[in-house]
Parts: C-alpha cells; sequence; structure tokens
C-alpha cells in the first residue's frame, strides 16, 4: 500500500525557515516523482514544484523559486521540502503528493505550517 | 499558467440524485486532467485522471468526461458519503494548476 507520511504542525517566526518532511512506503521511491502542494483558504491549491529523487532533479513554480527548496534522502525514503523567509502568507497546509503513470495519484496527509510572532 | 475555470463554487443535492461539475482551461489539455475528492483535514483522494480514467477503488458512480478545453464530473445516485470538495487538475503543461474547487453539500 502506498502511503505519504508527513511530519507534524510546524510554527514559525516571521523570517524564518520550517523543513518538512514526506516519508514514502510500499513503492519504489525512486521510480516517481514527487509533487509538493499548497493549500490555503485564500489562494485555494497551488502546485510548488517536483522533485526526482533519483537524480535529485527538481522544478519549482516562478511563485515559489525564492521561497521553496525541495531535497530527498533516498537512503531513507524521504523528500522534503524547506520554506524560507516565512511570512503570513504562508501560513497554509502543505502536501506532497506522487505523480503516478496517469498524474498525481497519492497525497500525503499534509502539514499545517503556521507562521506567527 | 493555464487558468482552470472550476463551476459551481458550491452545490446542494439529495440523496440518490445526479450531479455534474465542470471545469474549464484557459486552452487545450489534451485529456491531461484529474478529478479529486476532499473531506475536511484529510487529503485530495484521487477520482478520475486522463479525464474519464476511474481509478482502482473508485466506486463506478463517479465517472469524468470531457476533450479539449472542457471536462466534467459527474457523481450518479448521491450517497451522504459524497458530501466533500471536489477540484480538478490539469498537468498538461507546467506549472500544473487546479480548479477552485466544489463544495458539494448533501441535504
Amino acid at each position: 500500500e502506498v502511503q505519504l507520511q508527513q511530519s507534524g504542525p510546524e510554527v514559525g517566526r516571521p523570517g524564518s525557515s520550517v523543513k518538512i518532511s514526506c516519508k514514502a512506503s510500499g513503492y519504489t521511491f525512486t521510480d516517481y516523482v514527487m509533487n509538493w502542494v499548497k493549500q490555503s483558504p485564500g489562494q485555494g491549491l497551488e502546485w510548488i514544484g517536483w522533485i526526482d529523487p533519483e537524480y535529485g532533479s527538481t522544478d519549482y513554480a516562478e511563485k515559489f523559486k525564492k521561497k521553496a527548496t525541495l531535497t530527498a534522502d533516498t537512503s531513507s525514503n524521504t523528500a522534503y521540502i524547506q520554506l524560507s523567509s516565512l511570512t503570513s502568507e504562508d501560513t497554509a497546509t502543505y502536501f506532497c503528493a506522487r505523480k503516478g503513470a496517469g498524474g498525481i495519484d497519492y497525497w500525503g496527509q499534509g502539514v499545517m505550517v503556521t507562521v506567527s510572532s | 499558467d493555464i487558468q482552470m475555470t472550476q463551476s459551481p463554487a458550491s452545490l446542494s443535492a439529495s440523496l440518490g440524485e445526479t450531479v455534474s461539475i465542470e471545469c474549464l482551461a484557459s486552452e487545450d489539455i489534451y485529456n491531461n486532467l484529474a478529478w479529486y475528492q476532499q473531506k475536511p483535514g484529510k487529503s485530495p483522494q484521487l477520482l478520475i485522471y486522463y479525464a474519464s480514467s476511474l481509478q482502482d477503488g473508485v466506486p463506478s458512480r463517479f465517472s469524468g468526461s470531457g476533450s479539449g478545453t472542457q471536462y466534467s464530473l459527474k457523481i450518479n445516485s448521491l450517497e451522504s458519503e459524497d458530501a466533500a470538495t471536489y477540484f480538478c487538475l490539469q498537468d498538461s503543461e507546467y506549472p500544473p494548476t487546479f480548479g477552485g474547487g466544489t463544495k458539494l453539500e448533501l441535504k
């Protein structure tokens, strides 16, 4: 069974960084690209970017190029997203989501990030 | 970026009814469209991919159709568990973009 287990909720101060993890199981981690998606009440769902765990290659939406950094650790089958220079606009739920043959097929449970001083 | 316009934003229907949700793309997305169901506090669940292919394990009362720029999700014989928010996602062209979502309420 494919599972994407994300880390717990985060609270970050304005200007700081947070790093969220997504541990994959039930499939070969390096065979599938991992996407990251932001969900906020005001903006709906936004695609942040993807990482190919096998090669470490990444692609980002223009809006998130200076905000997000995607990495992956193949030894632990875990993908990460680091969000930097946090502002109130970054308060949202962040999902990892695997891209299968037909598109994004499995999602993590989401991590709520709250930016607060 | 391709804009996905989803309608309606909300919908109220009775058990046993049939409903449809539409997504209109700003340009041809060549059937590279998926539909998801999301319940409060939960992650999205894939229902339909490639516009009309039913994901394994999804009830057959869900169906997708469309081509070009116009796509729809149809839910037959509504059940109480279908109360959720539904959204579409295109990945024909990067960046992938989402519809605004449709909140389905059961009367």
